[in-house]
């Protein structure tokens, strides 16, 4: 089946410093990708909508300059947290909308640790 | 905007015992879709079951099933012979219909309800 894969997985870095986050759509196109957050024990928030070719539609709230999304190609949309705080420390997951039939896509996840 | 009440932050239920998970939504929306998530100790996201608003027919995935009823903004998720593997965090979503223009295809999640199958 249709496959996001997400890395990585979990990431530690320091604060300051910027951390990628990839999301490769397998076997299938995604011109849309959703990014979310999820707090420990909570739910997921949409923060931002990539788009292939265009620029990234930003929830409100959510900071653009810190939280970079590129959406290259059909195939990999990205996420960059720049100037990383603890307070960015969170679970972000990536999601690919349904088409043609397949539901909706999630990758694995990342937890990111700011210390 | 879209909002989605999941009321039950914990529930708990004895192996091969039933339990039903609540769900409310509000919408102005008359087409949409409505999920059931898992997500266990993996973070993984599992779709569980899912229900078309234009569908009467109340959806049903083997062991899960659904209570959806329309008018009162109600989808409740009934898991029968609970399982160990079960545990999980349960989140609720809902998703505007595709033809509604702006914003489709965004889910809206409810804060979910985790749930513990003892042995």
């Amino acid at each position: 089946g249709a496959v996001v894969s997400q890395h990585p997985s979990w990431v530690i870095c320091k604060s300051g410093t910027s951390v990628k986050i990839e999301c490769r759509s397998l076997d299938f196109q995604a011109t849309t990708m959703f990014w979310y957050r999820q707090f420990p024990k909570q739910s997921l928030m949409l923060m931002a909508t990539s788009n292939e070719g265009s620029k990234a539609t930003y929830e409100q709230g959510v900071e653009k300059d810190k939280f970079l999304i590129n959406h290259a190609s059909l195939t990999l949309s990205t996420l960059t947290v720049t100037s990383a705080h603890p307070e960015d420390s969170s679970f972000y997951i990536c999601s690919a909308p349904p088409d043609r039939g397949r539901g909706y896509t999630f990758g694995s996840g990342t937890r990111l640790t700011v210390v | 905007a879209q909002t989605v009440t999941q009321s039950q932050p914990e529930m708990s239920v004895q192996e091969a015992e039933t339990v039903t998970l609540s769900c409310t939504y509000d919408t102005s929306e008359n087409n949409y879709y409505l999920f059931w998530y898992k997500q266990p100790p993996s973070r993984q996201m599992i779709l569980v079951i899912r229900q078309e608003a234009y569908k009467q027919q109340n959806a049903t995935e083997n062991r899960f099933s659904v209570n959806f009823q329309k008018a009162a903004k109600s989808f409740s998720l009934k898991i029968s012979d609970s399982q160990l593997g079960d545990t999980a965090m349960y989140f609720c979503a809902f998703m505007k219909s595709p033809l509604s223009g702006a914003g489709s295809y965004q889910l809206t999640f409810g804060k979910g309800t985790k749930l513990s199958v003892i042995p």
